[in-house]
């Protein structure tokens, strides 16, 4: 069955980065994008982009252009996400996702467990 | 502000029928993109629920049913049970944000 799995807990101080891990199974990892989404306590589900694991090719959400990278070890089926120059306000559940479609259809069937990220002084 | 538009509540009696708004405009919905929805229940990641406007996938049960209109999707969910309380997410494209995948704001549904 499709799982992901993501890396444990972390907590940063402002102006850090922070790198969280997603490792897939239970298919074919290059065969779907992964994308990532976070979600701050008791806010909503906020897209940040997506990562085609089979080329490397990225897409980010404008409002983290120049502060996340999105990256991929296709040899243990792993997706990252890195996160720079944090702030207080970074401080979210990270969930990374397997995405199906093209441009058009284009939505997440499995879900990572979630990654907590806090950012504190 | 979320690009797509959702009510921050509802609520409905067990075996009732509630539908969740999801509104949009001309760069997403209203542009022929389609719509999702995802079902998040307290404490744990979201859960696909509806895919591709009014399609669900295996072992979800046929009470949830969506449909869209020209900038708008519904999600409606007949015959309320307990086990329904969560917070329900649209989600579609929006061709003006760079290939922005865009999430509603969230509906928090209330069983009474």
């Amino acid at each position: 069955q499709v799982q992901l799995v993501q890396s444990g807990a972390e907590v940063r101080k402002p102006g850090a980065s922070v790198k969280v891990s997603c490792k897939a199974s239970g298919y074919t990892f290059t065969s779907s994008d992964i994308n990532w989404v976070r979600q701050a306590t008791g806010q909503g589900l906020e897209w940040m982009g997506w990562m085609n694991p089979k080329s490397g090719n990225t897409g980010y959400a404008q409002k983290f252009q120049g502060r996340v990278t999105m990256t991929r070890n296709t040899s243990i089926s792993t997706a990252y996400m890195e996160l720079s120059s944090l702030r207080s306000e970074d401080t979210a559940v990270y969930y990374c996702a397997r995405a199906v479609g093209g441009p058009k259809i284009y939505y997440f069937d499995y879900w990572g467990q979630g990654n907590l990220v806090t950012v504190s002084s | 502000q979320s690009v797509l538009t959702q009510p921050p509540s509802v609520s409905g009696a067990p075996g009732q029928r509630v539908t969740i708004s999801c509104t949009g405009s001309s760069s997403n919905i209203g542009a022929g993109y389609d719509v999702h929805w995802y079902q998040q229940l307290p404490g744990t990641a979201p859960k696909l629920l509806i895919y591709v406007n009014n399609n669900r996938p295996s072992g979800v049960p046929d009470r949830f049913s969506g449909s869209k209109s020209v900038t708008s999707a519904y999600l409606t969910i007949t015959g309320l049970q307990a086990e329904d309380e969560a917070d329900y997410y649209c989600q579609s494209y929006d061709f003006r944000l760079s290939g922005s995948r865009v999430f509603g704001g969230g509906t928090k549904l209330t069983v009474l």
